[in-house]
């Protein structure tokens, strides 16, 4: 079965600095992955996702993830981050009908 | 467009006793329909997902048991609540396209078992 790693399970940061959260999954065939964030007291919401084409995607918010065939990874990177971006943010791969997550990367910006 | 509705919200049970929630899709037809509980540190589980009425394809051997009586609704249950299935419970849906649709998430329901 599918399974979907998080290495970082708390990030702290301090405003303006760069980010990247690491997601690998294991899963030999074609997948489509995704990346969702749940800022406090609200529900996940979906940040980006890729599909096809070109392995970089761009989300909202200033979030970009890339798509690293070989690598089995779907890194999600941010170059400056904000206080608003603290959030548990999530990794999800899909193949077939089901949809697995990672344990999830919390994430603190302080002011 | 499209809504999803789950209740109850927040779920006060003692061990033992039996459980439902439920959740529901309004707007769309033949969704795929999921529940994942989100445990702490554990990320999001996916427990049972269903592509049609009657269809359950369950993932995690335990005392939930999931149920599809209708297109659009979608029923978790156990007989005997346990300790250990505290936790925050979210339905989703997606629309039957496979790999390629995005979940979209009901507020969840976070249940405490006493």
């Amino acid at each position: 079965a599918q399974s979907v790693s998080q290495h970082n399970h708390h990030v702290i940061l301090s405003e303006a600095a760069s980010l990247e959260l690491g997601c690998n999954y294991s899963y030999g065939g074609t997948v489509n992955l995704f990346w969702y964030v749940q800022y406090p007291g609200q529900h996940l919401q979906l940040l980006l996702k890729y599909f096809s084409g070109d392995p970089l995607v761009k989300g909202i918010k200033g979030f970009e993830a890339e798509f690293i065939k070989s690598k089995f990874s779907f890194n999600l990177r941010k170059p400056s981050v904000q206080w608003s971006d603290t959030a548990e943010y999530f990794c999800a791969v899909t193949a077939l009908n089901d949809m697995r997550f990672g344990a999830g990367t919390r994430l603190t910006v302080k002011p | 467009s499209q809504t999803i509705h789950q209740w109850p919200a927040t779920l006060v049970q003692p061990v033992g006793s039996p459980l439902s929630l439920e959740c529901t899709v309004e707007g769309t037809s033949n969704p795929n329909l999921y529940w994942y509980r989100q445990a702490a540190g554990r990320g999001l589980q996916l427990l049972f997902y269903s592509v049609g009425i009657g269809q359950i394809s369950s993932e995690v051997p335990q005392n939930l048991s999931a149920s599809r009586p209708q297109d659009r609704q979608f029923i978790l249950s156990s007989k005997k609540l346990l300790l250990s299935d505290s936790g925050f419970y979210l339905c989703a849906w997606s629309i039957p396209q496979g790999v390629n649709s995005p979940l979209h998430f009901g507020n969840g329901t976070r249940l405490t078992v006493t």
